[in-house]
């Protein structure tokens, strides 16, 4: 599709589980974020990749959230022995530049933790 | 780091009429706001932006006013329809990342 596609668009998953969701950017988009966002609130920044790199992890909250980017498209985050707070919608957006361009959000994928 | 403000919560007004929804940012360095528009179950779309060198922005019935003095800046709608109903949200840039306001929801009655 033209736009940025994010898998499962819902997890229900247990306290302590481990998730995975994954995000597909626009193609050729060098940029791509990862924001979560809970009920009521505006996105909240985890992290962001210029190419394969991490950029600027400073949003994530702790060492049980983690994301790849390996070959410079396909983005997944990873969040171990998740806890009932971890429930949210976890946004991607991809760019064509960062920092100061348009973000493309995908849909979500939203996460509850039960 | 960055932290952006945003008022009201919520803004009901009559179709027609104009909304205008406000947003403080902490960061001087801040040199990009954005505005998106957020539909249920959708994600974030950018309706607007200004760059810190630019005071004021238009387009169509959307404008957006900058006042870097007071670090402050606003989005208008006029001649508000049914289909703006949304949440907006503001935005501010230093570098590379987006800090995001805590949005408005906006309804707008026929």
């Amino acid at each position: 599709g033209a736009g940025v596609s994010q898998t499962p668009s819902n997890k229900v998953t247990e306290k302590g589980k481990y998730v995975e969701l994954r995000c597909d950017p626009i193609s050729g988009h060098t940029a791509l974020y990862w924001y979560r966002q809970s009920l009521g609130q505006g996105p909240e920044f985890l992290i962001y990749f210029q190419g394969t790199g991490a950029a600027d992890d400073s949003g994530l909250p702790n060492d049980r959230f983690f994301a790849v980017r390996p070959e410079g498209s396909v983005s997944t985050l990873k969040i171990q022995r998740t806890e009932r707070g971890d429930s949210a919608v976890y946004l991607c957006a991809s760019s064509a530049t960062s920092g100061t361009g348009e973000l493309f959000f995908g849909e979500g994928s939203r996460l509850t933790v039960l | 780091g960055e932290n952006v403000e945003q008022h009201p919560s919520t803004l009901s007004v009559q179709e027609g009429d104009s909304a205008v929804i406000k947003c403080t940012y902490s960061d001087s360095a801040s040199n990009y706001f954005p505005w998106y528009k957020q539909e249920l179950g959708k994600g974030p779309q950018l309706i607007i932006d200004i760059r810190s060198n630019v005071g004021e922005k238009k387009d169509q019935r959307i404008a957006v006013t900058l006042n870097k003095t007071a670090k402050h800046f606003s989005l208008h709608i006029t001649e508000t329809q049914p289909e703006d109903s949304a949440v907006y949200f503001c935005a501010a840039s230093i570098t590379d990342k987006l800090i995001f306001g805590t949005g408005t929801r906006l309804q707008v009655f026929p």
